[in-house]
Formats: C-alpha cells, structure tokens, sequence
C-alpha cells in the first residue's frame, strides 16, 4: 500500500532556529497537506497546497511558516523562528484527486517536533 | 463541514462489540458521513464512509438512519489494538479542495 513518508520522525531544536519538516506524498497524488497535534490535543489543520501554490491556510499557519514542493516529489514545512509553542507532532498527509475527497486522504507517520 | 458530536470516551474489554454513535443535525443532502481512526503517535488513517443505510468493510461498520442526523461506527470483537481515536467527519465529498477538519474525536481505550 503506498505511504506518506516524513523524515525525521523527531527532532529536537532551540528556540529561535529554523527547522525544515519533509514530507514525500503518494506519486499520483495531487494535493498535499500539514497539520500540527499539540501533545493531548486534536489534529489542526495547517495549509493545503495544489499546483505549486497554497490553496488554503488555516489562522496559525503565520508568517513564520512556509511551504515548498522544491523538487517534484518532496513536499516541505520550514518554520523559521521556532517558539515552544510550535512543539507538536507534524503530520503530512496527500489526497488522489481534485476533489479532496474525504476518504481520499492518507496521512504520514508524523515529525515530533521538541522545541527547546 | 457539519458540525459533529461525539463521546469523547469509550471503555471496552476485548472481544466486546463497540458502538460509537455521532451527532451531525445539520447534515446537507450531498454530506457524506467519514470515520477516521488515530492510532497513538501516529496520523489519521481513513476507515470507513457511507452515505445512507449501512456500510460494511474488514474494519468496522457504518449504520447511518433514514433522516441521517446520526450514524453509529460499530467495531465487531475490539482487541487491544484498536484503542485510538475515532474521529466522526460530515462534509460534502465533491466540493472541492476542502480540507479535512478534525474535532476531539473518541478516544476508545480497549482493556484486556
């Protein structure tokens, strides 16, 4: 069965640094995704990317993150200026068609993202 | 997306049948009904999704009543390794790029 891969499965990082979260989507896939789960809390939808471009962006998707498909086959997250707040697992999900079909989705594994 | 209620937890022992009943009065006509499942540190994983009536896969399923206000995720015999969150989502499939929106789900704890 095809999977969404994300490396690293943790990472631990100052306060104040930049990290980059990679994700590789399904190859056929079209639309790519992030969200965050704080430790005990529920999924958080972040942003959603098609054709090269953010499609939508929920409100904590701030100036301090971006998104990049830089090479046709990874898709990632850089937070630029980490806060201890930003401590979370990442998850990169991707979805087949145009649609965005809700059972279209499937989900990595996950960046547990420590912020120190 | 409907708005959706839901236990936010369940206890059963192994080898118990689980019933985990959604709330979703504001459902459209084009709304499909979409169970999602969390295994711990791990992403959401799609189980199951109908429209109307009951739906059956290897997993669990879905029975969804004639007015479609509720639906019921059922989970035959649960082992251990079915404790996860169960998340309950209603959105219309076709409308485009719209973004999976998570709530607090049910978190199911299997006891031996």
């Amino acid at each position: 069965e095809p999977e969404v891969t994300q490396t690293p499965s943790h990472q631990v990082t100052q306060m104040g640094q930049e990290v980059i979260l990679r994700c590789v989507p399904i190859s056929n896939h079209l639309y790519f995704y992030w969200y965050r789960q704080i430790l005990g809390q529920k999924v958080e939808f972040l942003v959603s990317f098609y054709n090269n471009e953010i499609s939508e962006k929920s409100e904590i998707f701030d100036d301090q993150f971006s998104v990049e498909r830089p090479d046709g086959s990874n898709f990632t997250l850089k937070i630029r200026s980490t806060k201890l707040e930003d401590s979370a697992m990442y998850f990169c999900a991707s979805s087949e068609d145009g649609t965005g079909s809700f059972w279209g989705y499937t989900f990595g594994s996950g960046t547990r993202l420590t912020v120190v | 997306l409907a708005k959706t209620t839901q236990p936010i937890s369940m206890d059963s022992y192994e080898g118990q049948e689980v019933n985990i009943t959604c709330s979703h009065n504001n459902i459209a006509t084009n709304d499909y009904i979409t169970w999602y499942q969390q295994f711990p540190s791990q992403g959401p994983r799609f189980i199951i999704q109908g429209y109307k009536t009951k739906v059956t896969n290897e997993v669990a399923s879905l029975f969804i009543p004639a007015d479609r206000k509720s639906s019921t995720l059922s989970l035959p015999r649960v082992s251990l390794s079915d404790t996860a969150v169960y998340y309950c989502l209603v959105g219309d499939e076709v409308s485009g790029n719209t973004p999976l929106v998570f709530g607090k789900g049910t978190r199911l704890s299997v006891i031996a």
